[in-house]
């Protein structure tokens, strides 16, 4: 069975740039969540969607959005980058509504915002 | 709101010899989840071992396992004979119950663990 897979691995932007990055869940789970993890901040949750709907956000600004497909993958897009959002941007999928088991995350996509 | 401490910014192990990373958490509800993963130098994170809050008994998966002490708050992992593979940051969350019925996850700053011949 596949795991969560993200695209791409490593990027590099310039301050200003938009960005998009990919998640493909694990085949039949249906949640998606993304989580950001920086040396300050720790992980942080950003959101989480379900059957193509956002059903939480975590607090971060407008810029950070996302969508989710009726395949279940994700895409989370970043506009106007700012230093700030270099950071490893990782994706998780679990089978969906009040989940009681374990998030199975992906390797991450590694920004760098310069 | 719910959170999670872990105090040890590293740990220095060797070969074959038991560690315990510690985890002491906070929340108001009843019911909770525990868990550990593991991130290797690739970032994947990788799942380890859940605890319930409900749970009777302290969880076990394989070298890992989960000394849970509810009254006190903390949800220490304790990793046998370790190995060079454990080499790798570990952290501790906790299952955070949201209002639409998901959930996210709350984690601490980790642990560093180094392991040596």
């Amino acid at each position: 069975k596949a795991g969560v897979t993200q695209t791409p691995r490593y990027l590099i932007k310039t301050r200003g740039q938009q960005v998009t990055l990919s998640c493909s869940p694990i085949s039949g789970h249906r949640s998606v969540s993304w989580y950001q993890q920086t040396p300050g901040q720790g992980l942080q949750f950003l959101f989480e969607y379900f059957s193509e709907t956002q059903r939480n956000k975590g607090n971060f600004p407008g810029r950070f959005s996302g969508r989710q497909f009726s395949n279940s993958r994700s895409e989370m897009n970043v506009s106007t980058l700012e230093l700030g959002d270099s950071a490893l941007y990782l994706c998780a999928s679990s089978p969906g509504l009040l989940n009681t088991g374990e998030l199975f995350f992906g390797e991450g996509s590694r920004l760098t915002v310069l | 709101a719910q959170k999670i401490t872990q105090t040890q910014p590293g740990m220095f192990v060797q070969e074959k010899e038991a560690v315990t990373l510690d985890c002491t958490y906070d929340t108001s509800d009843p019911s909770y989840g525990l868990f550990w993963y593991k991130q290797p130098s690739s970032g994947e994170m990788i799942f380890l071992i859940y605890q319930g809050s409900y749970d009777q008994q302290n969880a076990t998966e394989g070298r890992y396992s989960l000394n849970f002490q509810k009254a006190r708050k903390s949800a220490n992992l304790v990793i046998s004979a370790s190995q060079l593979g454990d080499s790798a940051m570990y952290f501790c969350a906790m299952r955070e119950a949201l209002n639409t019925g998901f959930q996210k996850l709350v984690f601490g700053t980790g642990t560093r663990l180094l392991v040596s011949p």
